[in-house]
């Protein structure tokens, strides 16, 4: 079965551009989560929807980031403007509610640097 | 606010060498506790849930145990292919459900020949 997938896995990029980061879950998972991890701070997550639906964005650091869910199969993280200190690395991940304690299952990342 | 803090942050173990890493958490209302590993460049990668003090969990070289404020995994007799970073998740109890986690930083392990 093919796990989360997200691309790109590196991104390099000069500060003040648009960086889209882009997930697809696992098929028949309801719940898609993204979060961002750095040495400093480990994995935080920034935003988490229900059936496609936000349910907690508390985490999204600024009004720079927004993300969208528009569909069951697809979701983007994006930086607009994006600044060196939005290096990290990006993970999604995804679950299903089934009994509720269901694990989330992470793709690989997307590396971001910003130059 | 959920908390979760784990030790040591660093490990080095001789192949053999058996030990444990800790994983205390603060939260309100436990309805589950999640061990993960994490292999340099990819994401992390489920090993265990806990739900309630007492419980323990196995799987190969590995034991995950529970008490009301703490989570040891322990590993026995390692192998350089247990070298890792373990990182440990709780999820809270929330009115409506929910399905957030809060990390710890992680355990970072490596084992030797």
């Amino acid at each position: 079965d093919a796990g989360v997938i997200q691309s790109p896995r590196h991104e390099v990029t000069e500060m003040g551009q648009e960086v889209t980061l882009r997930c697809k879950p696992i098929s028949g998972h309801d719940y898609l989560f993204w979060y961002r991890q750095t040495m400093m701070r480990g994995l935080e997550l920034l935003i988490y929807f229900n059936n496609n639906v936000p349910i907690d964005d508390s985490g999204m650091p600024e009004d720079r980031f927004s993300a969208k869910m528009p569909n069951a199969s697809f979701s983007t993280l994006k930086i607009q403007p994006s600044e060196p200190r939005d290096s990290a690395v990006y993970f999604c991940a995804s679950s299903f509610w089934g009994l509720g304690n269901q694990p989330q299952h992470f793709g690989d990342g997307t590396r971001l640097s910003i130059l | 606010e959920d908390q979760v803090t784990q030790s040591p942050e660093a490990l080095r173990l001789q192949e053999g060498e058996s030990s444990s890493l800790n994983c205390s958490y603060t939260v309100s209302g436990l309805r589950g506790l999640f061990w993960y590993r994490q292999d340099p460049g990819k994401g992390p990668e489920f090993l265990f849930t806990l739900y309630s003090a007492g419980e323990e969990k196995e799987k190969e070289r590995l034991k995950a145990t529970l008490t009301k404020k703490e989570s040891f995994l322990h590993i026995t007799a390692p192998k350089p292919e247990d070298s890792a970073t373990y990182l440990c998740a709780v999820q809270a109890r929330l009115t409506g459900g929910g399905n957030k986690l809060t990390f710890g930083t992680g355990t970072q392990l490596k084992v030797e020949l």
